[in-house]
């Protein structure tokens, strides 16, 4: 049969805008929270982390959200760069508390920019 | 920066063959996790390790599959016998207390 592969969400912006990727998790004991970025050919890179006391953090040029209440989890991108041009992924831990490391990945979001 | 190494960067053989994907995680991190990436299925876990020990190879099938780590330095992954289902991406990451670190994984094709 047909090769069908993961239908990634894509976000297209124009270089210089701010960029928002959304994720939803599911399990509402989960603790730590981090976003991945993968470019082509590479693995997957750590961005930002956060823990599940806190409900923002920033990093340069970037900020993740976590909304406890609804279970989602933003990351900002600010003037967004060529650069920034991947997939990024959402991932979780659920366990921590229980000394499991495992972590759940998201299924991405591609991100492009329009020079 | 420390990185996570992974050797082959490629790897293309005939089904039956034996294929070994090594990795050599971040100095200090106790945990070990191997991961297959496909275009159907994403990012899946394989098998997970902390101190050297397996706690977790759910995700990997046994009769063709074995991941090992004989010492810090150096985690293995072996696909015996190979099969074209096997071709994708594998991953290897390390990781302390939660944050895990990838390499740039072993592209392998079965032909």
């Amino acid at each position: 049969g047909e090769n069908v592969g993961l239908h990634l969400p894509t976000l297209s912006v124009q270089e210089g805008d701010n960029s928002i990727i959304n994720c939803a998790y599911s399990n509402s004991a989960s603790d730590y929270f981090i976003w991945y970025k993968q470019e082509s050919g590479k693995g997957p890179q750590f961005i930002i982390d956060i823990r599940s006391n806190m409900d923002k953090r920033q990093g340069q040029r970037v900020t993740v959200l976590l909304n406890k209440t609804v279970k989602h989890l933003s990351l900002q991108i600010a003037a967004t760069q060529p650069g920034d041009s991947a997939v990024y992924f959402c991932a979780e831990n659920r366990d921590s508390g229980a000394g499991s490391y495992q972590l759940t990945f998201g299924k991405g979001t591609k991100l492009s920019v329009i020079p | 920066d420390a990185r996570v190494t992974q050797t082959p960067r490629h790897k293309v053989t005939e089904m039956g063959q034996e294929v070994t994907m090594r990795c050599q995680p971040i100095l200090g991190h106790n945990t070990v996790f191997w991961y297959r990436q496909t275009m159907m299925q994403g990012l899946e876990l394989l098998a997970y390790f902390r101190n050297r020990a397996p706690l977790d190879d759910s995700g990997m099938p046994k009769d063709r599959f074995s991941a090992e780590m004989p010492d810090a330095t150096l985690a293995t992954l072996k696909i015996q016998p190979s099969e074209p289902r096997d071709s994708a991406v594998y991953f290897c990451a390390s990781g302390l207390r939660g944050l895990q670190h990838f390499g740039d994984g072993t592209r392998l094709s079965i032909l």
